[in-house]
């Protein structure tokens, strides 16, 4: 069974530094991996995705993730954070089997900028 | 507009009654999620359909839960003799049937979410 761990429930961070929001998984199989983003009163975004191929990904707003297989990791990192990125961020697992269809999601990290 | 809506947005209704909820999927999106958002909590998996068929229950979605997509299009998310742990975000997502590997593949299009109160 496919499930997520995010250790970091809160993340203060100050503006213009870097972040890391780390992610693990655990599965069996191969996976497809998602970073989703919450901004107050909004819905979930997807942020980022691994699907396969090169194992950094990147959004178009700065944010990249790697995918590392021998440590089950897709942290999520930023060189220089803004303001307009305080949101909750969630990682989240599909394992890639046919017919496969849910995702799993972690408990979510809730990323807040400090001017 | 061409995401995911949800109907109604918020609800709050005493323990006891029965509550329903809609989703309407981007158009032509033949699959459709429903995920439950408790606080503090990221969203868990209930059900999905493809078009009209429910193929998958999470073993969440008790007696108390129906879901149906009766012409492949909305669906409808009933949770009957609420309870106030039935309190929480209840999600919609859909996504095209895509091709495996391919770059749409299981990437899910969330809604709004309809906030339920027990009261």
């Amino acid at each position: 069974a496919q499930s997520v761990t995010q250790l970091d429930s809160q993340v203060p961070v100050f503006e213009e530094a870097p972040v890391e929001l780390r992610c693990n998984y655990s599965s069996s199989v191969s996976v497809y991996l998602f970073w989703y983003v919450q901004y107050p009163n909004q819905g979930l975004q997807l942020l980022l995705k691994y699907l396969s191929g090169s194992t950094l990904v990147e959004s178009i707003n700065g944010f990249e993730a790697e995918f590392n297989k021998s440590q089950t990791s897709f942290h999520l990192r930023k060189p220089s954070v803004h303001i307009s990125d305080t949101a909750e961020y969630f990682c989240a697992v599909s394992e890639s089997w046919f017919g496969n269809e849910k995702l799993t999601f972690g408990t979510g990290t809730r990323l807040t900028i400090i001017p | 507009d061409t995401g995911v809506s949800q109907d109604p947005r918020h609800k709050i209704t005493k323990r006891g009654q029965n509550v329903t909820f809609r989703c309407d999927p981007i158009s032509e999106h033949n699959r459709l999620y429903w995920y439950r958002q408790t606080l503090g909590q990221g969203p868990e998996f209930l059900t999905y359909f493809q078009n009209e068929a429910q193929l998958e229950k999470s073993r969440l979605l008790s007696d108390r839960f129906s879901a149906e997509r009766p012409k492949g299009s909305f669906s409808t998310l009933e949770i009957q003799r609420t309870e106030q742990g039935d309190s929480a975000m209840y999600l919609c997502a859909s996504r095209d049937k895509g091709l495996a590997g391919g770059s749409s593949y299981n990437e899910q299009f969330f809604g709004p979410g309809t906030r339920l109160t027990v009261l």
